[in-house]
């Protein structure tokens, strides 16, 4: 059975920075690509970024551009992401998602993990 | 980079059917195949409902069905039970690499 278990989420200040990582089991994480959404308290999904299988293709939703990094180690079945300057705005629920085989969907979703931006 | 456009909630009773809508343009929804759709019950990730529009992964219940028109997808539920009252997303791919997510319906089992 697939599992993604996403780790690293806490309290943290505006400005500062936070790596969550996001463990995967049950599957060769190395045949799909991965993705982070959040989920803001309350509110809706919104999509973060994606990594292909090979970290060739990298991409962000404008809202983060420039500020997180997505990574993977596929050594360690892991995903990562770097979120530096950060907002009241980027608190949210952090889901690791996995792409499907035929990259048209997200089949597997980890349970989250809390970023929370306050000072 | 703005959100599909879903209907902030729906309601219906038991053994009825709804539709939920789901509106894009035409580098989303319009454009390609690739809509799907989330069920998500209050302190749960989101569940794959439907994919690639009108497909429903094994396991899922064939009282979920998928479709689209032009720029519109639409989930539909027949024969509501209590245990489909959630938070219903649609999803799509967006020219660019890109997703989108829908701005969640919040379905009411009367």
């Amino acid at each position: 059975e697939v599992q993604l278990v996403e780790s690293g989420g806490g309290l943290v200040h505006p400005g500062r920075s936070l790596r969550l990582s996001c463990a995967a089991s049950g599957s060769t994480f190395d045949d799909y690509a991965m993705h982070w959404v959040r989920q803001p308290p309350g509110k809706g999904l919104e999509w973060v970024s994606g990594i292909s299988w090979n970290s060739g293709t990298i991409v962000y939703a404008d809202s983060v551009k420039g500020r997180f990094t997505i990574s993977r180690d596929n050594a360690k079945n892991s995903l990562y992401l770097q979120m530096n300057s950060l907002r009241a705005e980027d608190t949210a629920f952090y889901y690791c998602a996995r792409k499907s085989h035929r990259e048209t969907f997200f089949d597997y979703w980890g349970q989250g993990t809390l970023v929370t931006v306050s000072s | 980079q703005s959100a599909l456009t879903q209907p902030a909630s729906v309601s219906g009773s038991p053994g009825q059917s709804i539709t939920i809508s789901c509106t894009g343009t035409s580098s989303d929804v319009g454009g390609y195949n690739y809509v799907s759709w989330f069920q998500q019950h209050p302190g749960k990730a989101p569940k794959l409902i439907i994919y690639d529009v009108s497909n429903r992964p094994s396991g899922v219940s064939n009282l979920f069905s998928g479709s689209k028109s032009g720029n519109t997808a639409s989930l539909t539920i027949s024969g509501l039970q209590a245990e489909d009252e959630a938070d219903y997303y649609c999803c799509s791919y967006r020219s660019g690499s890109t997703w989108v997510f829908g701005g969640g319906t919040k379905l009411t089992v009367l």
